[in-house]
């Protein structure tokens, strides 16, 4: 079965500064789908970036980047020029493959990140 | 931009008593889910739903839970007997069919439920 750790419960940093959260996770398919979302206060589930586990390149938003390490199953997120409202709960997540009669997202358990003014 | 949403925003109810979630899904979609948050912990799949019937169901997602598309846009969870342990927040997803396959899911806002 698949799983996905995230091993850092609590983050913080400095307003403007860089701020990586880890994730891991563990599957034996070969092609699957990636995922940060936020969860803010209001709870509600907000993605914030999407990879595809066949491409190479690592995905990019805005100030949020991936790095994707596809043999050591990790796949982690930095927030560049970190600001207020980026403090949130940031769940790493796994997507069945597509192509996959049966679909489902699995969410790692969190990690808080605070933003420090 | 066409977006999941959920009714109500919140739900407190009364355990023993029967509670329905509301979703309204984007309005293209054919695979429909049902994910719940416990305060403080991860979001966990409950159900997935295409073509009428169910495709696939987790442990948690007992007797007492039921879903249903009663008509051409809502996607409804229905909690038959309420117990305290239900206390959490619900998500409902959607996603588009390519090739009868399941493709990018879309959350909803969520709804949060609180049974006393």
């Amino acid at each position: 079965a698949q799983t996905v750790t995230q091993s850092q419960p609590e983050m913080s940093v400095q307003e403007a500064e860089t701020v990586t959260l880890s994730c891991t996770y563990d599957t034996s398919e070969s092609d699957y789908y990636l995922f940060w979302y936020k969860q803010p206060p209001s709870r509600q589930m907000i993605l914030v970036i999407r990879q595809e586990a066949y491409k190479q390149q690592n995905a990019t938003e805005n100030r949020f980047s991936v790095n994707f390490q596809k043999a050591a199953k990790s796949f982690s997120l930095k927030i560049s020029d970190s600001q207020l409202g980026d403090a949130a709960m940031y769940f790493c997540a796994y997507r069945t493959p597509w192509g996959t009669s049966y679909d489902k997202v699995i969410f790692g358990p969190g990690t808080s990140l605070s933003v420090i003014p | 931009e066409p977006e999941v949403t959920q009714t109500p925003s919140h739900q407190v109810t009364q355990m023993g008593q029967e509670v329905i979630l509301r979703c309204v899904p984007i309005s293209n979609h054919l695979y429909f889910y049902w994910y719940r948050q416990i305060l403080g912990q991860k979001v966990e799949f409950l159900v997935s739903f295409y073509n009428n019937e169910i495709s696939e169901k987790s442990e948690i997602f007992d007797d007492q839970f039921s879903v249903e598309r009663p008509d051409g846009s809502n996607f409804t969870l229905k909690i038959r007997s309420t117990k305290l342990e239900d206390s959490a927040m619900y998500f409902c997803a959607s996603s588009e069919v390519v090739w009868g396959l399941p493709y990018e899911q879309y959350f909803g806002p969520g709804t949060r439920l609180t049974v006393t």
